[in-house]
């Protein structure tokens, strides 16, 4: 089946600095999802990218879709405390979503 | 609005013994979905339904069974709980196949 796999696992950044999260399918995407879950709650739904080589931006957020639709990344500027959380990438397989392990995000002020 | 709930929060099992969790929306949603979420392992879908009466294997469906009578409840059943059902149980809904989850604030359990 699908698989989805996140890099990296855990980053740890100094708050102001840059982070990036990349996402990469063993298979071609129809459409790609991306959630946020602050520590001890639950999945939110940030963004769906669709499209071949799609830029959604969302303020500090930039999401691509790669051209060949099997991977994606989520890009945040500057990075702030409230950024604290994991970011799960989400591939659609049918009518369900298979998750990426996610990356967990730590930034010390 | 409450949007999607779940009961219990927290509870802990002995092995062996057995109990239900309850998912609820108010979104008039179609599809529910449980998932669980171990540490390092993200989110593993358990079983889904695409509507009222109906259910489907997901990722990691053993040792557990659902029901869908209504459309706005989906119910996961552990019928005779292990340690490695240790785990956070997430429930989820969305209008369409496609569209984004709504995801309720969990239910913690603790087999021992």
């Amino acid at each position: 089946g699908q698989q989805v796999m996140q890099i990296p696992q855990y980053q740890h950044v100094q708050e102001g600095e840059d982070f990036t999260t990349y996402c990469n399918s063993s298979t071609t995407l129809s459409n790609i999802q991306w959630y946020k879950q602050r520590p001890g709650g639950h999945p939110v739904f940030l963004i769906q990218l669709v499209k071949s080589g799609e830029v959604k931006k969302q303020k500090r957020l930039t999401f691509q879709f790669g051209e060949a639709k099997k991977n994606s990344s989520l890009h945040i500027t500057a990075t702030q405390t409230t950024d604290v959380g994991t970011y799960f990438c989400a591939g659609r397989e049918g009518t369900a979503l298979i998750f990426g392990k996610g990356t967990t995000l730590s930034v010390s002020s | 609005n409450a949007g999607v709930t779940q009961t219990p929060k927290f509870r802990v099992l002995k092995t062996g013994q057995s109990m239900t969790l309850l998912c609820a929306q108010d979104m008039n949603h179609e599809y529910m979905y449980w998932y669980r979420q171990d540490p390092g392992m993200g989110l593993r879908l358990i079983h889904y339904s695409v509507g009222e009466g109906t259910t489907a294997k997901g990722e990691v469906p053993d040792g557990y069974n659902v029901s869908r009578l209504k459309k706005q409840n989906f119910l996961l059943g552990l019928e005779s709980a292990a340690p490695s059902q240790t785990s956070v149980y997430f429930c989820a809904s969305s209008s369409g196949g496609v569209g984004k989850q709504y995801f309720g604030p969990g239910t913690r359990l603790t087999v021992t």
